[in-house]
């Protein structure tokens, strides 16, 4: 156990729709970066907040934004959804922004349809 | 900027043997490498990185990794493989910058037979 929760741990969307993913943080940590994970692939970078900063993107439309909140939870959001955004959405906790070792939680898996 | 490679989509080991799962890195400057792990279903785990000091680095479940600047390298080694550690293996680079993010390969699926 990491001490990452995300929610919801699987979801149903239609194109054009628009979808929340969330994630609390490890206690203590406040750094959150958001990857996603096409079946077969290795995680992409897709942004990084650090004390509720956005501090670091990835090759990803604006369609994909964030947030972070006092308590260092996170949310990514996905407008306009498209089929090729189907995957493994994770989250990833840090003590620091320099620190590297990253802890996961267990993914929202998005399946657009 | 930086990366990194993991040329073998999938290896195949047999239990009790040693196992090698390969990296090659990209970096400007001194890298900062890293060793996760991804079980079926599940978010990736921590098993080791490389910072600075020696070149044979110790991780979680028996693992090690070594480093070797002249061959740009970082593969992930273990002495004698277990059927439980069949996972899919991720090497990973922090991409020294404004962010630091972590930067991952595209991972390979190790298969121990028993």
């Amino acid at each position: 156990e990491t001490g990452v929760t995300q929610s919801p741990t699987h979801l149903i969307k239609t194109r054009g729709q628009q979808v929340t993913l969330r994630c609390s943080s490890q206690s203590g940590h406040n750094t959150v970066s958001w990857y996603q994970q096409a079946l077969g692939q290795g995680p992409q970078f897709i942004f990084q907040y650090y004390r509720e900063e956005e501090n670091g993107r990835g090759n990803f439309p604006p369609r994909f934004s964030g947030l972070q909140f006092p308590n260092y939870s996170s949310e990514l959001n996905v407008n306009a959804l498209e089929l090729d955004d189907s995957a493994l959405y994770l989250c990833a906790s840090s003590a620091s922004q320099r620190n590297g070792e990253l802890f996961f939680g267990e993914g929202s898996r998005l399946t657009v349809l | 900027a930086q990366s990194v490679a993991q040329p073998e989509d999938q290896v195949n080991v047999a239990e009790g043997n040693p196992l090698t799962v390969k990296c090659t890195y990209s970096v400007s400057g001194n890298p900062y490498l890293f060793w996760y792990v991804q079980y079926p279903n599940r978010g990736l785990q921590f098993l080791l990185k490389y910072i600075t000091g020696d070149n044979l680095v110790k991780g979680s479940y028996g693992f090690e990794a070594e480093f070797n600047k002249s061959q740009t390298s970082f593969h992930l080694k273990k002495p004698s493989a277990l059927v439980s550690d069949s996972a899919l293996y991720f090497c990973a680079v922090r991409d020294i910058g404004r962010d630091d993010k972590i930067i991952f390969g595209k991972g390979t699926r190790l298969h121990i037979l028993p």
